[in-house]
């Protein structure tokens, strides 16, 4: 059973083009999480989705950044025109039921660099 | 919003001791707690979690304590080993359940 799928793993990106992170949950999980984690610094919540539905983006920044999960295909989480300080590691993560009473499994996370 | 606190940031320990890493959050409604061992260049595995209806568990060299009252969990780690060696996170829910809200981390060095 494949644990949860992200891609890419390293992304660099110049400032101001776009960025399309992928996320894959484990079988049988119908519940993404996406965080973002800076360098010694522990994990934010950015936004939470379940098929086609975004449950809580409380933490999504307000311009810029937004996310989808389709009923086929991975979840994405989309950053336009990016700047130096979205430069993070973004981790995914999936559950079997809704929100965080469930053991939540991360996926390896992706680099991204804006150079 | 929810706030949890980790301490301490930094812990080095002879291979053999024991580890101790401790959490407090604020939201007296949160009831699963759980833990996340993260080497470098990964990301975060559950290591163990801990629910409200018990005040401890156990799996092997670790161990998960949790005081509802005073709102406080901890990890043990006990006949640490180098390849325990990672940066260890707390968890907590956020009030309304949608999400966690992570301790910032502690780095563990067992020397060998």
């Amino acid at each position: 059973n494949a644990g949860v799928m992200q891609n890419p793993r390293h992304l660099v990106r110049r400032r101001g083009q776009e960025a399309r992170l992928r996320c894959s949950p484990m079988k049988g999980h119908s519940h993404v999480y996406w965080y973002r984690q800076l360098p010694e610094e522990g994990l934010k919540f950015m936004v939470y989705l379940q098929k086609e539905n975004i449950i809580d983006e409380s933490g999504m920044p307000k311009e810029r950044f937004s996310a989808e999960f389709p009923k086929e295909g991975p979840s994405i989480l989309r950053i336009q025109q990016v700047v130096r300080g979205d430069s993070a590691a973004y981790f995914c993560a999936s559950s079997v039921r809704q929100g965080a009473l469930d053991e939540q499994y991360f996926g390896p996370g992706t680099r991204l660099t804006v150079t | 919003g929810e706030n949890v606190e980790q301490h301490p940031s930094t812990l080095s320990v002879q291979e053999g001791d024991s580890a101790v890493i401790k959490c407090t959050y604020s939201d007296s409604a949160s009831n699963y707690f759980p833990w996340y061992k993260q080497e470098l260049g990964k990301g975060p595995q559950l290591i163990i979690d801990i629910r409200s209806n018990v005040g401890e568990k156990k799996d092997q060299r670790i161990a998960v304590t949790l005081n509802k009252t005073a709102k406080h969990f901890s990890l043990h780690i006990t006949e640490t080993q180098p390849e325990d060696s990672a940066v260890y996170f707390c968890a907590a829910p956020k009030w309304g359940n949608n999400d966690m809200r992570f301790g910032a981390g502690t780095r563990l060095t067992v020397k060998p």
